[in-house]
């Protein structure tokens, strides 16, 4: 079955930039998804990118998309204090049918 | 615009009860789906309903069940709980449950069984 991993914690400094990585087994996925959960919230869309791309680019996020290695990638410019979330990367099984990786822990010290 | 709105906010319960959740998704949104996270299994996707239907199923047992309204709005049933159940229930919508299509998360029902 599909397997969607992740490291789990990253610690980095306000202002530096924030890699996160991520690795999936599916490769008919069409979309691949970028999600953010801060604390007691539910999860907030950051940005995602078709299977046919090999980079995106939205403000301080970059997302990188190796479809050969299987490898998704989530960069984040200037990390600020804000940035402090677990985020989640994910790719479609069905409709709004999503499989999430198990998520990396983004501590941003000030 | 009203977000994806979950209630309860959170939920204790003892094992052998049941409970139903409620999300009112975003006016105008058709697809609903549910989801639980846990610690160890982390986000899993339960089912999907759009127009009062169920459109897709993830692996939990049949004691997990779901509906939709004619208003889009939906419900999660749990019966018999077990201690295992003790989960952040997540609701999301979109407009039809498309693939690039934005999904909106609710805030979640936190539920605990005792």
């Amino acid at each position: 079955g599909e397997d969607v991993e992740q490291s789990l914690f990253l610690s980095v400094r306000e202002g530096d930039s924030s890699v996160i990585n991520c690795t999936y087994t599916d490769s008919s996925s069409t979309y691949l998804y970028w999600y953010k959960q801060e604390p007691g919230a539910g999860l907030q869309l950051l940005t995602y990118i078709f299977s046919n791309m090999d980079m995106k680019q939205d403000q301080r996020l970059t997302v990188l998309l190796n479809k050969k290695d299987k490898h998704l990638s989530l960069r984040i410019a200037d990390t600020q204090t804000g940035d402090s979330a677990i985020y989640f990367c994910a790719d479609t099984q069905g409709a709004n049918n999503l499989f999430f990786g198990t998520g990396t822990r983004l501590t941003v010290i000030p | 615009k009203a977000g994806v709105t979950q209630t309860p906010r959170y939920l204790i319960k003892t094992r052998g009860q049941q409970v139903t959740l409620s999300c009112s998704p975003i006016s105008g949104h058709r697809s609903v789906s549910w989801y639980q996270q846990t610690p160890g299994q982390g986000l899993q996707f339960l089912f999907e309903y759009f127009s009062e239907t169920q459109r897709n199923k993830g692996n939990f047992p049949g004691r997990f069940s779901g509906r939709q309204f004619s208003n889009s709005r939906s419900e999660m049933n749990v019966s018999t709980l077990e201690l295992g159940d003790s989960a952040l229930y997540l609701c999301a919508s979109s407009l039809a449950g498309g693939e690039s299509e934005k999904l909106f998360f609710g805030s979640g029902t936190q539920l605990s069984v005792l």
